[in-house]
């Protein structure tokens, strides 16, 4: 079946280290975004890509870093210059980046600062 | 700028009672809309959305209506499940430069009880 694959479900990071984690579809679909979703928030975007070898920042990318080097592939690493990294992350894709597309999300990753 | 004000939460209700959770919207133009849902632990699903000014959204039992003179996209159901405990996210896309991304609102918990 299609879909987007994150891994791991749950991390556990010490201070100081970076991390990173993994968004991987099967959609064929150009756009992919990183969000961070706190408790009692909403999404937060972090990066996002429009096409391969292309990625833009989003309005909390510091701290975060991205590649794009593959269509299906875009993962996130959590530098340890994010000073408050413990949130769910979720990567999401849509076909192409039109506004009346659908968004497809990932079940989420969490992560926890030990 | 584009945002979305979403009803706050958390919102009980009994098996059978009718849901409404209020959604307003500002942007430039008629932008689509979504509903987003979220049940405990997975990402995000759309659950419905509306493409223009008047069009009726509708999945699951849930509708919404895309209503211009007042900004809003409320989300109702008549008759909630206990299965419907999850948290919704009312979202629109960004209107200007970067494309394909949601603004969302913060997210209401809606609980039923059997």
């Amino acid at each position: 079946d299609g879909g987007i694959t994150q891994s791991p479900k749950y991390l556990f990071r010490k201070e100081g280290q970076n991390v990173t984690l993994s968004c991987e579809q099967n959609l064929n679909h150009d756009a992919m975004y990183w969000y961070r979703q706190d408790p009692g928030q909403g999404l937060r975007l972090i990066y996002y890509s429009q096409i391969v070898n292309d990625f833009q920042k989003g309005d909390i990318a510091e701290g975060y870093s991205v590649s794009r080097e593959k269509k299906e592939s875009f993962p996130l690493t959590v530098t340890s210059a994010q000073k408050n990294p413990t949130a769910f992350y979720l990567c999401a894709s849509s076909i192409d980046p039109d506004p009346t597309d659908t968004i497809y999300f990932g079940e989420g990753s969490w992560l926890t600062v030990v | 700028g584009d945002s979305v004000t979403q009803m706050e939460g958390p919102v009980t209700l009994s098996e059978e009672a009718f849901l409404t959770i209020n959604c307003t919207y500002t942007a430039t133009g008629y932008p689509s809309l979504f509903w987003y849902v979220q049940y405990p632990g997975e990402g995000l699903q759309l659950l419905l959305k509306a493409t223009k000014a008047d069009d009726k959204g509708s999945n699951k039992g849930f509708e919404a209506t895309y209503r211009k003179e007042t900004t809003s996209f409320h989300l109702e159901k008549g008759s909630v499940q206990v299965s419907d405990s999850a948290v919704y996210f009312c979202a629109l896309p960004d209107g200007g430069s970067t494309l394909g991304r949601l603004y969302f609102g913060r997210g209401t918990q809606l609980t039923v009880w059997p």
